[in-house]
């Protein structure tokens, strides 16, 4: 059975940065492209962020390029978002996600709040 | 960029009874789309992929059409547990670009 666990989320002040993680379980985890992708409270899902199966290739929305950046280690099974520069309108839970081209897999999400 | 607009917004249906969704590409997404279900409180779930195949576990009450720009999701009797939200996501352009609907809500009426 495939698990994502995300982690990291808290509240953090505008201008701040964060790490989450998504520990990976069930699925040969090196073979699979993954994602980030959030919701603000009330509000849809927007694709934030996608990494390909070697971690070589990375993709950003345009509402993060320049302040976020992920990441992934295979020999952890983990993927990973640094999250720099917060802002405000950044407050959303994070789900990560396993990818064809649609996410067939996702985590339970962890909350980021950004403010002061 | 490819929007994706979904009607209606709430959708309010009796138990047991029909429920069609909708969901428009502002381009042709060929038949790149899925669905998605989400309930308070939870991750969304995978229901649909390439517009009609159903993802591993989905019940045959729920089934996906449509291609180019128009798609439905039809739930073909409601069950208690099918009230949530639902989302069409487009990834005719990945890697990297996929957007999603605002969503339509399935409401008990």
């Amino acid at each position: 059975e495939v698990q994502l666990v995300e982690s990291g989320g808290h509240l953090i002040q505008p201008g701040g940065s964060l790490r989450l993680s998504c520990a990976a379980s069930g699925f040969t985890f090196s073979s699979y492209a993954m994602s980030w992708v959030r919701q603000a409270p009330g509000k849809g899902l927007e694709w934030v962020s996608a990494v390909g199966a070697t971690g070589g290739d990375t993709y950003y929305a345009d509402s993060v390029k320049g302040r976020f950046a992920i990441s992934r280690d295979n020999s952890k099974n983990t993927l990973f978002l640094q999250m720099n520069s917060l802002r405000v309108d950044d407050t959303a839970v994070y789900y990560c996600a396993k990818v064809y081209a649609w996410f067939d897999s996702w985590g339970q999400g962890t909350l980021v709040t950004v403010s002061s | 960029e490819i929007v994706m607009t979904q009607s209606p917004a709430t959708l309010s249906v009796s138990p047991g009874e029909r429920a069609t969704l909708s969901c428009r590409a502002s381009q042709s997404v060929s038949n790149n789309l899925a669905w998605y279900q989400q309930k308070p409180g939870q991750a969304p779930r995978l229901l649909i992929y390439g517009a009609s195949t159903r993802a591993t576990g989905i019940p045959a009450r729920f089934s996906g059409s449509g291609s180019g720009t128009e798609f439905t999701l039809t739930i073909s009797s409601l069950q208690s547990e099918d009230f949530a939200v639902y989302y069409c996501q487009q990834y005719d352009n990945w890697p990297p670009l996929v957007t999603f609907g605002p969503g339509t809500k399935v409401d008990i009426e």
